[in-house]
């Protein structure tokens, strides 16, 4: 079974629509992260949380919101779904500031 | 303003040769450094990590080297093999300031 799991895998969806993309985690890691990936630009950062009541704004977080709702669970929510929004979204966990982070596979949206 | 640099998209080496991966940023605040691998349709996985105190940094196959005056993160993987063709990521750590940086990755492609 995978450490870090993201759900849907894959999601298409319309313009305007509310999504939610879900990670779980049995590592047991405190910090989880959600990152974007689009092509030529890496992985950005678009929040984190150090703990279940710690949410922090990455380098993109205008248009995402998040929740912890237990030391496993992180969610991405888009309230408002636009185009731009179409990526490959991770969702990362990690032990603590200088240890390395774990991924999940990834998911694949589009927003049309 | 790139903070984070990897200069070259895609790199193609022979297998059994070395493959030099390059990462260069900007600002000194980062003080540690790491490197991940992706598969397509995976999330990264970690490879090796360096830390601002150290200027090498070996396991196995792969080393990372450090050079903080020149700020400039390479990493080697000798000798290539074909399982080593994926993208690989630098990603940028600052413990002080809690920022962190992935670069835009490079594809390496090991060809028998």
């Amino acid at each position: 079974d995978a450490d870090v799991t993201q759900t849907p895998r894959n999601r298409i969806t319309k313009t305007g629509k509310r999504i939610m993309l879900e990670c779980s985690q049995t590592k047991g890691h405190d910090r989880m992260y959600w990152y974007r990936q689009d092509p030529g630009l890496g992985l950005r950062l678009i929040y984190y949380s150090f703990d279940v009541k710690d949410i922090n704004k990455g380098e993109i977080s205008d248009g995402y919101s998040v929740s912890r709702q237990a030391q496993a669970k992180f969610s991405l929510s888009l309230e408002s779904a636009i185009p731009n929004q179409t990526a490959l979204y991770f969702c990362a966990t990690s032990d603590g500031n200088n240890q390395p982070q774990h991924f999940g596979d990834g998911t694949r949206l589009s927003i049309l | 303003d790139q903070q984070v640099k990897q200069n070259s998209p895609s790199l193609s080496v022979q297998e059994g040769r070395i493959s030099i991966l390059n990462c260069d940023y900007t600002n000194s605040m980062f003080d540690y450094f790491l490197w991940y691998k992706k598969y397509p349709a995976e999330g990264p996985t970690f490879l090796i990590s360096i830390s601002s105190i150290k200027d090498k940094n070996e396991d196995g196959r792969f080393t990372v080297f450090l050079n903080k005056s020149a700020k400039h993160l390479s990493l080697h993987i000798v000798p290539s093999q074909p399982g080593d063709s994926a993208v690989y990521f630098c990603l940028l750590f600052s413990g002080g300031y809690n920022k962190l940086i992935f670069g835009a990755g490079t594809r390496l492609a090991v060809h028998p």
